[in-house]
This record gives structure tokens, C-alpha cells and sequence, in this order.
């Protein structure tokens, strides 16, 4: 089984919608984060969390929200999405403690269109 | 501020070349860690390696190999005898020391690999 899955992979949602992608991880991991991807871009932070109850906002927070419901489970919400937030959206996690590294692990993407 | 620039938007190679990916970084930290990743045609991100800026040696995986030269605040990969698996998006990733998790992306570089 997949470290960090996220669910949905794909979803086509319209104008105005409220929408949640939810990620979940098995390494045990305490940090968390959700990016964003554009064609021909890199990776944007949207929000990371370092616990349970530390939440912040990266680069492009506007226009989302993030729960952090347990260790395991780190939610993104778009309170009413537009357009420009069609994006391939991806969730990551990291231990510092694991030699001080903090490599970030990946899950598979959300590819989310907004019409 | 930290910034990671691949100057090779796409490069297209033929079956069994070898290819060089090239990565030139900016930070202030003395501390700090280099990443690449690997995107598939699939979408995924896979982790490939991490260095950490007191360690200057080379790293060799199979065809894979790095090459990390401080001097020049460059990180490049090399493919040796390419195959059409090898066929992505690579992104070479930054980020400090401590407590500055931020990782910070180049904009990748698509290689082809034809047969």
C-alpha cells in the first residue's frame, strides 16, 4: 500500500463549488504539506503543518483552507472554487527527527479542474 | 532568498545516450539540502536523492549519477545510457537547514527519450 494516498485523483467540480481533497499518510510522519502545480511550473506551498495544532500558510494560501484532523490525515479545502486554482494539487510528508534531513515524500496527486 | 533555476526547459535525447540535467542554486544558508525528484508521465513525484551541503561527494545509483560542486552552486544529474523509461520531468528542489523546511523548486526540465 501507498505511503500517502490522496483522495480524489481527479475531480471536475464548477465555478462557486465547495470542494475538499483529503490526504492521508502511514510513514508517521508529523509535517505535512499540500502544493500546487501549473503546467511549466514547479511547485508552489499552499499551507504545511508541522503538528496537529500548527498550521501555516505557504506561498499562495488565498482562496484555501487546510484541517489537520489527526497525524495522519491533512484535508485542503477550496471554499468556492474559480477557475484558476485548476491545478495538479499534491500532498507531502516529512520527518525531521529522520537524521535531520527532512526529505519530503509525495503522494500520487489530485488533479482538480474548476470549469 | 532561496532559488533554484534548470535553465533546460525540455531536452530530447536518443536511446542510450547519456544526458545531463543541469541545477544552479541561490541561498544565503550554510546549511541546506539538494533534491531531485522525478515526475513519470503518470504524474506521481518520486524522491531520487538528497544532499546535504557539507557533503561534496559525488553519488553514483545505478545510471544515475550526481554531481554537486559548491564552488559553482550547481547539482547535476546524469543519466547514463538513457532508456524510454527515464522519460519525465525532473525537478531539482532546495531547502535550508534547521528549521527553514521550505522547499523551493526549480521549474523542471522534461527529457524525452526516443527509441
Amino acid at each position: 500500500d501507498a505511503d500517502v494516498t490522496q483522495t480524489p485523483r481527479n475531480r471536475i467540480t464548477k465555478t462557486g463549488k465547495r470542494i475538499m481533497l483529503e490526504c492521508s499518510q502511514t510513514k508517521g510522519h508529523d509535517r505535512m504539506y499540500w502544493y500546487r502545480q501549473d503546467p511549466g511550473l514547479g511547485l508552489q506551498l499552499i499551507y504545511y503543518s508541522f503538528d496537529v495544532k500548527d498550521i501555516n500558510k505557504g506561498e499562495i494560501s488565498d482562496g484555501y483552507s487546510v484541517s489537520r484532523q489527526a497525524q495522519a490525515k491533512f484535508s485542503l479545502s477550496l471554499e468556492s472554487a474559480i477557475p484558476n486554482q485548476t491545478a495538479l494539487y499534491f500532498c507531502a510528508t516529512s520527518d525531521p527527527l529522520a537524521g535531520a534531513t527532512d526529505t519530503q515524500y509525495f503522494g500520487p496527486g489530485t488533479r482538480l479542474t474548476v470549469l | 532568498a532561496q532559488k533554484v533555476t534548470q535553465a533546460q526547459t525540455e531536452i530530447s535525447v536518443v536511446e542510450k545516450e547519456d544526458v545531463t540535467l543541469d541545477c544552479v542554486y541561490e541561498t544565503r544558508d550554510t546549511t541546506y539540502y539538494l533534491f531531485w525528484y522525478k515526475q513519470p508521465p503518470s504524474g506521481e513525484l518520486v524522491f531520487l536523492i538528497r544532499r546535504n551541503s557539507f557533503d561534496e561527494q559525488n553519488e553514483i545509483s545505478g545510471r544515475y549519477s550526481w554531481n554537486f560542486q559548491k564552488s559553482t552552486s550547481s547539482f547535476n544529474f546524469t543519466i547514463t545510457a538513457s532508456q524510454v523509461v527515464d522519460s519525465a520531468v525532473y525537478f531539482c528542489a532546495l531547502s535550508g537547514g534547521g528549521s527553514n523546511y521550505k522547499l523551493t523548486f526549480g521549474k523542471g526540465t522534461l527529457l524525452t527519450v526516443n527509441p
